[in-house]
């Protein structure tokens, strides 16, 4: 049984906080990581997708790292705003499947 | 807008009743996903079609559920009987073997809430 844990489970920072998330997932038969970003009422936006040991992948604020020898990945977001808040979402597959096995997210909600 | 799209968005059923879920992919994409996601959890895995093709189930897909993909193309999700255990949000992605780890993009979903 894959198990992807996530912390924390919550974070309030405030606008302009920089702030960290941690994904943790078997380190064996590893295939790809992936970060999604998902809004309330919204689609699970996909963020990264890693594949590499010591990928690093960054799109504007937001930053992620791989270690697949250790199995985690952290999730960086430089500046936080308040329309960062949604629920960060890690999930993990491995080389033999293709669904993925997600974590149980972490909710940011960002004061302005 | 080319995305995946899901309907309906929201269905309030009855206990006992069925229900269908649509799901249309992107159109280049040949792989098809269904999850289901509760308060507090993060999305879990139901089924997995490549082309027309039911590749895997899930243990959680019991014997109420079922589910297509004719012609490879568009998805259902049929739950039969429904039951209160049955209220969550039913998301479906999709892929394509180009993306690099099969990255999967998701629909919004359609909440289900079985009264």
């Amino acid at each position: 049984i894959l198990n992807v844990e996530q912390s924390p489970q919550s974070l309030h920072v405030q606008e302009g906080d920089s702030t960290n998330f941690t994904c943790s997932f078997p380190s064996s038969n590893f295939y790809a990581l992936h970060w999604y970003r998902w809004e309330t009422a919204k689609s699970p936006e996909a963020l990264f997708v890693m594949t590499l040991n010591g990928d690093e992948k960054k799109k504007g604020r937001i930053s992620a790292t791989l270690n697949t020898k250790e199995g985690y990945s952290y999730l960086y977001i430089k500046g936080s705003q308040p329309e960062d808040s949604a629920t960060y979402l890690c999930a993990f597959t491995d080389t033999g499947r293709r669904a993925l096995t997600f974590g149980s997210g972490t909710r940011l909600q960002v004061q302005p | 807008d080319t995305g995946v799209s899901q309907d309906p968005r929201h269905k309030i059923t009855k206990r006992g009743q069925n229900v269908t879920f649509r799901c249309d992919p992107i159109s280049e994409h040949n792989r098809l996903y269904w999850y289901r996601q509760t308060l507090g959890q993060g999305p879990e895995f139901l089924t997995y079609f490549q082309n027309e093709a039911q590749l895997e189930k899930s243990r959680l897909l019991s014997d109420r559920f079922s589910a297509e993909r004719p012609k490879g193309s568009f998805s259902t999700l049929e739950i039969q009987r429904t039951e209160q255990g049955d209220s969550a949000m039913y998301l479906c992605a999709s892929s394509s073997a180009w993306r690099e780890g099969y990255e999967q993009f998701f629909g919004p979903g359609t909440r289900l809430t079985v009264l």
